[in-house]
């Protein structure tokens, strides 16, 4: 199977900051590559996919870059309603997908 | 308005079983192949199940292979997981998702709560 890590686990930004959000697959997944966020207690909401392809209505501060086996996320504008938990998620195995461990942004 | 609306968890002794259930609105369900996906409690995601438009394709991760059937109603609109010999690591929110060609799973469910205890 393969396994995603991301990087950091969890960090503290303030809002207005650039954050970045570092994924990588065990093996090269092309671009089959998508991000989500999650609240506490909500589902996770499509943010990225394609490694780069804004999912329709998300906010263009979002944005994906990468292919292969590194990826990144990066939230050029750090607002309040930023505040969640973030995962990647490789369908290059489709169907068998797998996601990283996810990365928490809190409030500084 | 596109909507999945998962029921049917709750509380069940080990060795039991259980069936949930996701109900499709505000698009053509029988167009899109479907999953469950699960996240134990303050835990990461988890692929669970995948089904074909048609239910000619069917796939299960490792961890409940045997166990859990899913299976759909296109004519109802609906998704199903039906959950066997249930076990304490089966303890999660259980989610549906849509997933479209060529994308990742674009809308997905509010989740319903499975708790495997005795």
């Amino acid at each position: 199977a393969i396994r995603m890590t991301q990087s950091p686990s969890s960090f503290s930004a303030s809002t207005g900051d650039r954050v970045t959000i570092t994924c990588r697959a065990s093996q090269g997944i092309s671009s089959y590559l998508a991000w989500y966020q999650q609240k506490p207690g909500k589902a996770p909401k499509l943010l990225i996919y394609a490694a780069s392809t804004l999912q329709s209505g998300v906010p263009s501060r979002f944005s994906g870059s990468g292919s292969g086996t590194d990826f990144t996320l990066t939230i050029s504008c750090l607002q309040s309603e930023d505040f969640a938990t973030y995962y990647c998620q490789q369908y290059y195995s489709y169907p068998r997908v797998t996601f990283g461990p996810g990365t928490k942004v809190d409030i500084k | 308005e596109v909507q999945l609306v998962e029921s049917g968890g709750g509380l069940v002794k080990p060795g039991g079983s259980l069936r949930l259930s996701c109900a499709a609105s505000g698009f053509t369900f029988s167009s899109y192949s479907m999953n469950w996906v699960r996240q134990a409690p303050g835990k990461g995601l988890e692929w669970v199940s995948s089904i074909s438009s048609s239910s000619s394709y069917i796939y299960y991760a490792d961890s409940v292979k045997g166990r859990f059937t899913i299976s759909r109603d296109n004519a109802k609109n609906s998704l199903y997981l039906q959950m066997n010999s249930l076990r304490a690591e089966d303890t999660a929110v259980y989610y549906c998702a849509r997933d479209p060609p060529l994308s990742a799973f674009d809308i997905w469910g509010q989740g319903t709560m499975v708790t495997v205890s005795s």
